[in-house]
Parts: C-alpha cells; sequence; structure tokens
C-alpha cells in the first residue's frame, strides 16, 4: 500500500547542530508540505513543495530548509538547531496538479528535542 | 489571510454524552474545511471534510459537522461520545485560493469521563 514515512520518530540533539529530518511517500504526489505542532498553536507550515525542484517558504520557515531533488522525498533540514525548535513534526503529501483541491495525508510525524 | 479559530482549549464531556466542537475560520475565496483528530501519540486522521454541496458532512467514527457560511463556522458534532474519543481534534482550512495549502487552528483536548 502507498505510505507516507517519515524517520527518526523520535530525535534528540543539542543546541547547534544541524538536523535533518526525512519524509518519504510513495504515493508518487506532487505536493509535499512540512508542518510543526506546537501546544495552543496547532499545526504551522514550514516549508512546502509543488513538484520537484520547487520549494516555498511556509508561515514559520526561518531556521528551516527544504530540498526537493525528485518526487518521492522531502527532507527538512535545520540548519543549526535551537531550543526553540523543540517540537513534533509532520510531513504531508497531496495529488498537486489541475484545477481542484487535493487532501493531504499526513506521516506519523518525528518529536525532536533541542537540548 | 486565511486563519481558523477554535475557541475551546479543553472540553470535559461523560461517556454517553453528546459533543460539539466549535470552529470558526476566516478565508476570502471558496473554502475546503477538514476535521483531523490526533490520538496521544499518534499521527493526525482525516474525520470529515466539506469540499462543496450539503453543508451536512458524515464522517468516521459517527461524527459529523455542518458548513455554516453566513457564521463562518464548521462545528463537529457527535450524538453520543465513546471512551475511545478522548485526543485531539483540530480544524483546517484550506483551498486552490491558498495554492493547496492548509491552515490549522489550536486544537481543542477532549477528556472522558467515564
Amino acid at each position: 500500500d502507498a505510505e507516507i514515512t517519515q524517520s527518526p520518530r523520535h530525535k534528540i540533539t543539542e543546541t547547534g547542530r544541524q538536523v535533518t529530518l526525512a519524509c518519504h511517500q510513495t504515493w508518487n504526489h506532487n505536493n509535499m508540505f512540512w508542518y510543526r505542532q506546537d501546544l495552543g498553536h496547532g499545526l504551522r507550515l514550514i516549508h512546502y513543495s509543488y513538484g520537484v525542484h520547487d520549494t516555498n517558504k511556509g508561515e514559520v520557515s526561518d531556521g528551516y530548509s527544504v530540498s526537493r531533488s525528485n518526487t518521492e522525498d522531502l527532507p527538512l533540514t535545520l540548519e543549526s538547531a535551537a531550543s526553540s525548535q523543540t517540537s513534533v513534526y509532520f510531513c504531508a503529501s497531496s495529488v498537486g496538479g489541475g484545477s481542484s483541491y487535493n487532501e493531504q495525508f499526513f506521516g506519523p510525524g518525528t518529536r525532536l528535542t533541542v537540548l | 489571510a486565511q486563519s481558523v479559530t477554535q475557541p475551546d482549549i479543553h472540553i470535559t464531556v461523560s461517556e454517553g454524552a453528546s459533543l460539539e466542537l466549535r470552529c470558526n475560520y476566516s478565508y476570502g475565496a471558496t473554502p475546503y474545511l477538514f476535521w483531523y483528530v490526533q490520538s496521544p501519540g499518534q499521527g493526525l486522521q482525516l474525520l470529515l471534510k466539506y469540499f462543496s454541496g450539503d453543508t451536512l458532512v458524515q464522517g468516521i467514527k459517527g461524527f459529523e459537522a455542518e458548513f455554516k457560511r453566513s457564521q463562518s463556522s464548521f462545528n463537529l458534532r457527535k450524538p453520543s461520545v465513546h471512551w475511545s474519543d478522548a485526543a485531539e481534534y483540530f480544524c483546517a482550512v484550506g483551498g486552490m485560493a491558498a495554492g493547496n495549502k492548509l491552515t490549522f487552528g489550536g486544537g481543542t483536548r477532549v477528556l472522558v469521563k467515564p
């Protein structure tokens, strides 16, 4: 079955380190999204991509970067981890293209702790 | 800019009682509306969605939601709550005008008393 996976599921790192969170989907979806979830804020969009080599900043993009070299993967990089980036990170994907809105499907999440 | 407000941060309900979760949105074009549920330590599961048509939408697990354009609301309801409904619920709005992006509310945590 097609799915969306995230790795690692849990990560503890230190302030200042570079961290990369992986997101892999097997639906062949064009659109991919990264969100962070914090208490009281729901999910907030970090970065998103509409296709290979396309990336866009979301609402809370400072300190994060993404790259899209193929359809299946959108890794999220924290260039220099900060304690404020301790959060749960969700990846999502949707079909994309065309003139209709497409539902997003979510991965299981990665819990990141920055000490 | 689009936004979603869930006025209730926590709701406690007795098992078997009815549940209503409020959601108000702001969106400048035709909205697509969603309710997601997140059980403790889990990812997000889609409960239901509204794209167009009948304003009363049926979802999974016995949930329903009603779209009221005049009130900019999309409230979620369940007639009789089960202990397994204890979770966090998120309302979200999206649409073609927003480039298929979703904006989430802050969530409502539901506690179920036996």
